[in-house]
């Protein structure tokens, strides 16, 4: 398996603009959680989803902010309309349901910087 | 709200030393802590997994324990090489699916 894939790597972006992050979840995983990583406040859960329905969005900072899951296989982040403070390393995340023990598998991912 | 600490943020080692890392956590209603480790620029990759009724876990020259009553955690690192220079995270699973993170140790073990 290829593991939990995110795109892009990297995004450099204009404050105001869209911004529209992916994820593809390791196949056969149930749960999938979208994470932000900044200096000052670590790593903060934005939201989840267990079999692509949105469970838990209090995370999520502002309306600026959406999160989707239209299959199984995919789901993205939007930030609109961008501001300089949304710049962190945002993670794609996913695990199997059926256990309270399974553990979580990171994708690589995405270094957004908002100028 | 559960608050996980983690000492010290950056450690030093030469190599072959056998380390310890710390975690505390303010809710000992847990279901399970993980440790993670992450290399710059990387995700985060998880090293053990501790059910709330276990004490320890094991692979190979980690090992963490767990005493969940009085909310700690430590990571025991034996015989430390450069390849184990990252950052390690733990994180505690309270309810629904929620893992708290702390801000991780960085460790760096000197060749």
């Amino acid at each position: 398996d290829a593991g939990v894939i995110q795109s892009p790597r990297h995004e450099v972006t204009e404050m105001g603009q869209e911004v529209t992050l992916r994820c593809k979840p390791i196949s056969g995983h149930d749960y999938l959680f979208w994470y932000r990583q900044t200096m000052m406040r670590g790593l903060e859960l934005l939201i989840y989803f267990n079999n692509n329905v949105p469970i838990d969005d209090s995370g999520m900072p502002e309306d600026r902010f959406s999160a989707k899951m239209p299959n199984a296989s995919f789901s993205t982040l939007k930030i609109q309309p961008s501001e300089p403070r949304d710049s962190a390393v945002y993670f794609c995340a996913s695990s199997r349901q059926g256990s309270t023990n399974e553990k979580l598998f990171f994708g690589s991912g995405t270094q957004l910087s908002v100028l | 709200k559960q608050e996980v600490t983690q000492i010290p943020a950056a450690l030093s080692v030469p190599e072959g030393e056998n380390l310890v890392l710390n975690c505390s956590f303010t809710d000992s209603a847990i279901y399970n802590l993980q440790w993670f480790r992450q290399d710059p620029g990387k995700g985060l990759t998880s090293l053990l997994l501790i059910q709330s009724s276990q004490r320890e876990q094991t692979s190979g020259r980690l090992n963490a324990s767990l005493d969940k009553s009085s909310g700690r955690s430590t990571l025991y690192i034996a015989a430390s090489q450069p390849g184990d220079s990252a950052t390690y995270l733990c994180a505690v699973k309270t309810g629904a699916n929620n893992l708290f993170f702390g801000t991780g140790t960085r460790l760096t073990v000197i060749p």
